[in-house]
């Protein structure tokens, strides 16, 4: 399979919460990453966790990180149509190089 | 701060034809330096990186190669574009000691 895993799409109204998840294969990852890419735009670092972390919390943004199961997830707490965007979850493996996921694509309904 | 351009924004260009894409990075010496390519409703792949001033690794065989010729320029380049070409093509760097990328605006490359 895929190094790293994400649903492709999610659809969520304006004021929940949204949670995007990831699964990866590596185990060696030092850190993960969430980047944020709007319509026709370069790729925005949103917030990344070290691996020894279980949790961080960054305003509206809280990563949960799951090394046993190799699962990361992104939760947004009151979506707002301008966090409509596509997010991708991201690994290094030491070799200099990130390993991205296809991408889900967040759809925030008002 | 650093800040990194691309350009073109945009580029529309025929089959066979050549292709230079430019990445400059103000801000920071010694980045380290990447090519990523994004096919239409696809994630990143990464195409090359460079640790250096002509130190070019190659992440995948394709047509297109890479240059460094100083240390904040990254040059993609292609002497006979294919179709398969088309997609958007993003720039990154990072600072040496670590791994966080930081990306540019991205090109914008259709081949017809």
């Amino acid at each position: 399979g895929e190094d790293v895993e994400q649903s492709l799409f999610l659809s969520v109204r304006e004021g929940d919460s949204s949670v995007i998840n990831c699964t990866y294969t590596d185990s060696s990852s030092t850190y993960l990453y969430w980047y944020k890419q709007e319509p026709g735009a370069g790729l925005q670092l949103l917030t990344y966790i070290f691996s020894n972390m279980d949790m961080k919390q960054d305003q509206r943004l809280t990563v949960l990180l799951n090394k046993k199961d190799k699962h990361l997830s992104l939760r947004i707490a009151d979506t707002q149509t301008g966090d409509s965007a596509i997010y991708f979850c991201a690994y290094d493996t030491g070799r200099r190089a990130l390993t991205f996921g296809s991408g889900t694509r967040l759809q925030v309904q008002p | 701060s650093q800040t990194i351009h691309q350009w073109p924004a945009t580029l529309v260009q025929p089959v066979g034809s050549p292709l230079s894409l430019e990445c400059t990075v103000e801000g920071t010496s010694n980045p380290n330096l990447y090519w990523y390519r994004q096919a239409a409703g696809r994630g990143l792949q990464l195409l090359f990186y460079s640790v250096g001033i002509g130190q070019i690794s190659s992440e995948v065989p394709q047509n297109l190669s890479a240059s460094r010729p100083q240390d904040r320029q990254f040059i993609l380049s292609s002497k006979k574009l294919l179709l398969s070409d088309s997609g958007f093509y993003l720039c990154a760097w990072s600072p040496r000691v670590e791994e966080t990328q930081y990306f540019g605006p991205g090109t914008r490359l259709l081949v017809l």
